[in-house]
């Protein structure tokens, strides 16, 4: 089983500020089948990166994201007030898939 | 258009069963459908997935036994049934597809347990 571990487990930061997500798995993420989500409570995971780096329909370029292999990046820039949730990371090159626990960015 | 359409919320009291739903529409069921558990304060776990051209599930460890996966071709629903449920059993229970690497989410189930 691929264990993803992502940090920090939070980040405080100010809207206009950037964020610094990693997501460091324990072995190689096949095909780099690495995708970021976004959660916010009670509503479904929205994606924002599929494939380590290809932003989703509708993303932001304030968003990037990057790496292969083992270590994994995503980047906001210029945080807006939506942009304050969970980040997770999530490999699914091969099963059992498996989430990272997350990153809370929230409002400084 | 992809999409994926879950039934909607459920309390059901404690060693009850039940079965939440997952319609594909946008020829994705040809597709695995993957099943995603979120319990409260807790994240995102991988509970399995079904091939429903194959009627076959693949479970993560954790939730052998008391769930269950299906899926009905002639609806294109997939189905997650889960039984002798507990109060550790509440939770969102999402479902997911990827097609080309790219995922979409189908909206929630809340799922309380409560006597």
């Amino acid at each position: 089983e691929i264990v993803l571990t992502q940090s920090p487990g939070t980040l405080s930061l100010s809207p206009g500020e950037r964020a610094t997500l990693t997501c460091r798995a324990s072995q190689s993420v096949g095909s780099n089948f690495l995708a970021w989500h976004q959660h916010k409570p009670g509503q479904a995971p929205r994606l924002l990166f599929y494939g380590a780096s290809s932003r989703a329909t509708g993303i932001p370029d304030r968003f990037s994201a990057s790496g292969s292999g083992t270590d994994f990046t995503l980047t906001i820039n210029r945080l807006e007030p939506e942009d304050f949730a969970v980040y997770y990371c999530q490999q699914y090159g091969s099963s059992p898939f498996t989430f990272g626990p997350g990153t809370k960015v929230e409002i400084k | 258009q992809v999409q994926l359409v879950q039934s909607g919320a459920e309390v059901k009291t404690p060693g009850s069963s039940l079965k939440v739903s997952c319609k594909a529409s946008g020829g994705i069921f040809r597709n695995h459908i993957n099943w995603v558990r979120q319990a409260p304060g807790q994240g995102l776990e991988w509970m399995g997935r079904i091939i429903p051209i194959l009627g076959k599930g693949d479970y993560a460890q954790k939730f052998q036994g008391r769930f269950t996966f299906t899926a009905d071709k002639s609806t294109n629903t997939a189905y997650l049934e889960l039984s002798s449920l507990r109060s550790e059993d509440t939770a969102l229970y999402l479902c997911a597809t990827d097609i080309s690497g790219y995922i979409y989410w189908g909206q929630g189930t809340q799922v309380t347990v409560s006597s």
